[in-house]
C-alpha cells in the first residue's frame, strides 16, 4: 500500500539554522511528491512539487528514488517558516487524491 | 476569483445526530476532494469526485459517511449517527484534475465537534 512517513512530529530550530524535514514514501511506481504547508490560522497550501524542481521561499526538495525520500530543506530558517508541513504523494497523474504524511510542526525561534 | 469555500466553519452536534458539511469548489475545477484532519492522524483522504465519473469512495471510514456532488460543482458530505471519533476538521479541496498539474486548492475547513 502507498504510504508517506514523516518521522518527526516537531522540529525546533533557531533562526538562521539549517532545516531538513524528512519524508519517506512507499510506492512501487513513479509517484508525484508534494510538500504542503499550513501557517497558523491559514489554509493548507502547496509549497512545492518535485516535478517543478523549483525553490519556493528558500525551500527545496529532491526526490531520491533509491532511498524513496523527498526531504524538504532550507539552508537558513526564518521565524516566518514556523508552520505545519505535510509531505504528500499522488500515485498517478489522473488527478487522484493525495496521500499525506502525518505532518511535521516546524518551530523557528530567535 | 474566490477560493474554495466551506460551510459551516464550526459545527457542534450531539452524538447520534446527522450532519451535513458543504463545499463550494473553485469555478471550473473538475476534481473535488474531501479529507479529514485530526490530531495524531494527520490528513486522511475520504472521497474524490472527477467530472462525471463515479466517485472514488475508498477512503470513507464507514457507511455512515456519504457524499454527493450536484451538477459537477457543490458537494455535501453527510455523516449519519455521528460518533465522538468523528470529531475533526473536514477539509475540501478542488483542482483542475490532471490537466492542471494536480495542484489542489484547499478550503478553510469545517471543525466538527461531536459531544
Amino acid at each position: 500500500a502507498q504510504r508517506v512517513t514523516q518521522p518527526e512530529k516537531l522540529l525546533s530550530v533557531f533562526k538562521g539554522a539549517p532545516v531538513e524535514l524528512k519524508c519517506n514514501y512507499s510506492y512501487s511506481g513513479s509517484p508525484e511528491l508534494f510538500w504542503y504547508v499550513q501557517y497558523s490560522r491559514q489554509r493548507l497550501q502547496l509549497l512545492l512539487r518535485h516535478i517543478s524542481r523549483e525553490s519556493i521561499k528558500g525551500f527545496t526538495a529532491d526526490l531520491n528514488k533509491g532511498e524513496t525520500s523527498f526531504h524538504l530543506k532550507k539552508p537558513f530558517a526564518q521565524e516566518e517558516d514556523s508552520a505545519m508541513y505535510y509531505c504528500a504523494l499522488r500515485f498517478n497523474q489522473a488527478g487522484t487524491a493525495l496521500i499525506f504524511g502525518k505532518g511535521t510542526t516546524l518551530s523557528v525561534s530567535s | 476569483g474566490a477560493g474554495v469555500s466551506q460551510s459551516p466553519s464550526n459545527k457542534v452536534t450531539e452524538k447520534g445526530k446527522d450532519v451535513e458539511l458543504r463545499c463550494d469548489p473553485i469555478s471550473g475545477h473538475t476534481a473535488l476532494y474531501w479529507y479529514r484532519q485530526s490530531l495524531g492522524q494527520g490528513l486522511e483522504f475520504l472521497i474524490y469526485f472527477q467530472g462525471n465519473s463515479a466517485p472514488d469512495k475508498s477512503g470513507l471510514p464507514s457507511d455512515r459517511f456519504s457524499a454527493e456532488r450536484t451538477g459537477g460543482s457543490v458537494s455535501t458530505l453527510t455523516i449519519q449517527r455521528t460518533q465522538q471519533e468523528d470529531s475533526a476538521v473536514y477539509l475540501c479541496a478542488s483542482s483542475r484534475g490532471w490537466q492542471g498539474g494536480g495542484e489542489q486548492y484547499f478550503g478553510p475547513g469545517t471543525r466538527l465537534t461531536v459531544t
